[in-house]
């Protein structure tokens, strides 16, 4: 079974800055795939940034990004230029391909709530 | 493009009632969607896979006869919560699979909006 663990319940900057939310996770599979996710108030989840194991190359959103380290089981967010409309909760989530045997749907760290301050 | 719509965007119900829920990908076919259920301030966990045209997945823990899934086409699966009880009180959210090829690639999953369920 996967395991995703968002370490931060909750961080807050001011407008403008830069914010790395950090996400580790356990798996023995060798292929899977991990996303962010935002949740703002209206509970709407909204796909931020899909990273595919196999790929070296960070992906990358406009002002969003990822730092995924396969070896350490890392897969932070860098959200640069930060907005008030970035204030949401932000989860974290692993799943395996579709096919891979098992169940594949998502599994979700706890979540980071970010607060954007004017 | 990848809406994935839900319906009743809020329902209350008497305890011993039964409620179901509508999941509906409005611009591609799903052949698999899910089923998370949400506490408050908590994590989505997953409740079932639904599989077009085949008996839905559950996870540990969901009992099967109390959330009955039907996936009847290749755009609307159902959840219906038989014989509510106020512990079922939560809110639900469904996802659609996008297929190969579509919008940020295979396997990305879309979800619509959500189901508070309350039961009194």
């Amino acid at each position: 079974a996967q395991t995703v663990t968002q370490s931060q319940p909750e961080m807050s900057v001011q407008e403008a800055e830069t914010v790395t939310l950090s996400c580790t996770y356990d798996t023995s599979e060798s292929n899977y795939y991990l996303f962010w996710y935002k949740q703002p108030p209206s509970r709407q989840m909204i796909l931020v940034i899909r990273q595919e194991a196999y790929k070296q190359q960070n992906a990358t959103e406009n002002r969003f990004s990822v730092n995924f380290q396969k070896a350490a089981k890392s897969f932070s967010l860098k959200i640069s230029d930060s907005q008030l409309g970035d204030t949401a909760m932000y989860f974290c989530a692993f799943m395996k391909p579709a096919g891979g045997g098992g169940a594949d749907g998502l599994t979700f760290g706890k979540g980071t709530h970010l607060i954007i301050q004017p | 493009g990848a809406v994935v719509s839900q319906h009743p965007s809020r329902v209350i119900c008497k305890s011993g009632t039964s409620v179901k829920i509508e999941c509906r990908s409005l611009d591609f076919q799903a052949t698999t969607m899910f089923w998370y259920r949400q506490f408050p301030k908590k994590s989505l966990m997953l409740m079932a896979t639904s599989n077009e045209g085949s008996k839905a997945t559950y996870e540990q823990g969901v009992e099967k006869d109390k959330f009955l899934i039907n996936h009847a086409s290749l755009t609307l699966s159902t959840l219906t919560v038989t014989s509510a009880h106020p512990e079922d009180s939560s809110f639900y959210i469904c996802s659609a699979r996008a297929p190969a090829g579509v919008y940020l690639g295979t396997d990305t999953q879309y979800f619509g909006p959500g189901t508070r369920l309350t039961v009194l």
